[in-house]
């Protein structure tokens, strides 16, 4: 149990454009999700809470008219990285967890993307 | 401000080889994770530490919190090259939001 999908697993994209990466609760209901980024060789870095049916928690330093999120459903998350440039390729991780479990987050497969 | 460091960063071991990893974090924390990630790929949980002294096994690996000390480790026994790939730690206070250590990268050669 307790699966969370991402897609696309990668995307290369031109300079100016919008990419969109989707995290989905497969086997359970999501209120809450988090959003990651992760440089080359560095540790995992939190860019956002998402939360179903809110807006959602930037964390310092994230810039949330960039980074827009959209959580309108319990099982489902999406990330945009709007007018995109090289210095936002990254490998961008989402989590959840089921409420109420000692298990910790599980995460998504991540999303590799390349902008240039 | 929380924060987690581990050490070392880097770690190269001959199979066989015994080795532990340190998570130090700085504040009080509910619950330590261990995770493990290869090249390329997300995180694979390992292990979920929730009280002072807990301890988990799984396989060559095994996990120990100290809450007093605000420590925990990974230890590795008989290293094997399928364990090679990077380690992180990571806490959470009082919310659900993970604060992840540094990751140590380790290398087993054969």
């Amino acid at each position: 149990g307790a699966v969370v999908s991402q897609h696309p697993s990668w995307v290369i994209c031109k300079s100016g454009t919008s990419v969109k990466i989707e995290c989905r609760s497969l086997d359970f209901q999501a209120t809450t999700m988090f959003w990651y980024r992760q440089f080359p060789k560095q540790s995992l870095m939190l860019m956002a809470t998402s939360n179903e049916g809110s807006k959602a928690t930037y964390e310092q330093g994230v810039e949330k008219d960039k980074f827009l999120i959209n959580h309108a459903s319990l099982t489902l998350s999406t990330l945009t990285v709007t007018s995109a440039h090289p210095e936002d390729s990254s490998f961008y991780i989402c989590s959840a967890s089921p409420s109420g479990t000692n298990y910790g987050y599980t995460f998504g497969s991540g999303t590799r993307l390349t902008v240039v | 401000e929380l924060k987690v460091e581990q050490n070392p960063l880097f770690l190269s071991m001959q199979e066989g080889k015994n080795y532990t990893i340190y998570c130090n974090y700085s504040t009080t924390s509910d619950r330590l994770y261990w995770y493990r990630q290869d090249p390329g790929k997300s995180l694979e949980s390992l292990f979920v530490l929730l009280s002072n002294g807990a301890v988990k096994q799984e396989g060559r690996l095994m996990a120990s919190l100290d809450t007093k000390a605000r420590l925990s480790t990974l230890h590795i026994t008989a290293a094997v090259h399928d364990l090679s790939a990077t380690y992180f730690c990571a806490v959470t206070s009082g919310t659900y939001k993970y604060i992840f250590g540094t990751g140590t990268r380790l290398k087993v050669l054969a």
